[in-house]
């Protein structure tokens, strides 16, 4: 079966500009994570869906990220204005659901601000 | 968050056995144990998951505590393709998995 599909792979703007990830997830996965990957660090969950409902966006810092999942399968991820912190590579993820089963990874955005 | 603690770094030997140990030690009940590794620039891939009972796939085994505080990922005969950082997660009923920094293997020849 496919994999968890992301575009672009690569990515460069300048501070203050916009840009959007787009995750296309496993067949048939409710689930669907995006995560944010500083260099040297673990991934850490910006935001998770079930379906097309919000479970956890604790960590997304909504005064610049947003994130919407149409019709619970693609999803966006949008930065507006990026800083030079938010250089990192952008993994999405899905699950068949939130408990017990194991997520499937896409290669990642990688995002560099200058 | 649902809380692990794992070595930073560990080397291995070519074709011999590698144990990765994980604490958990504020682990509830109905937590699962997942572990996953990342090679260089590719995203995480699953490994292996268990909630009380050992489990064993073709990656590797998990060894659970019988306390479930502690849980070992082995690869039975590391590979220099099995050089990655491996982390290991809880996942709760309320589906949180928060990631750690992991351990990174280094695999010599």
């Amino acid at each position: 079966e496919a994999g968890v599909a992301q575009s672009p792979r690569y990515k460069i703007i300048e501070k203050r500009q916009s840009v959007a990830f787009w995750c296309n997830p496993i067949s048939g996965h409710a689930t669907l994570y995006w995560y944010q990957q500083i260099l040297g660090q673990g991934p850490k969950l910006l935001i998770q869906f079930q379906n097309n409902g919000v479970v956890d966006d604790s960590q997304l810092p909504k005064d610049r990220f947003s994130a919407e999942r149409l019709k619970g399968v693609d999803s966006t991820l949008k930065i507006q204005p990026a800083k030079l912190e938010d250089s990192a590579v952008y993994l999405c993820a899905s699950s068949l659901g939130i408990f017990g089963y194991e997520q499937y990874f896409g290669p990642g955005t990688r995002l560099t601000v200058t | 968050d649902a809380k692990t603690t794992q070595p930073n770094s560990m080397e291995s030997n070519e074709e011999e056995p590698v144990h990765l140990p994980c604490n958990h030690s504020t682990i509830s009940g109905t937590d699962y144990i997942h572990w996953y590794r990342q090679l260089p620039s590719q995203g995480p891939e699953y490994v292996i998951h268990g909630l009380t009972s050992n489990v064993n796939n073709r990656m590797a085994s998990l060894a659970i505590a019988e306390d479930r505080k502690s849980s070992t990922l082995i690869l039975h005969r590391a590979t220099l393709r099995d050089a990655a950082v491996y982390y290991c997660i809880l996942n709760t009923n309320a589906g949180k998995s928060t990631f750690g920094d992991g351990t990174t293997l280094t695999v010599k020849p």
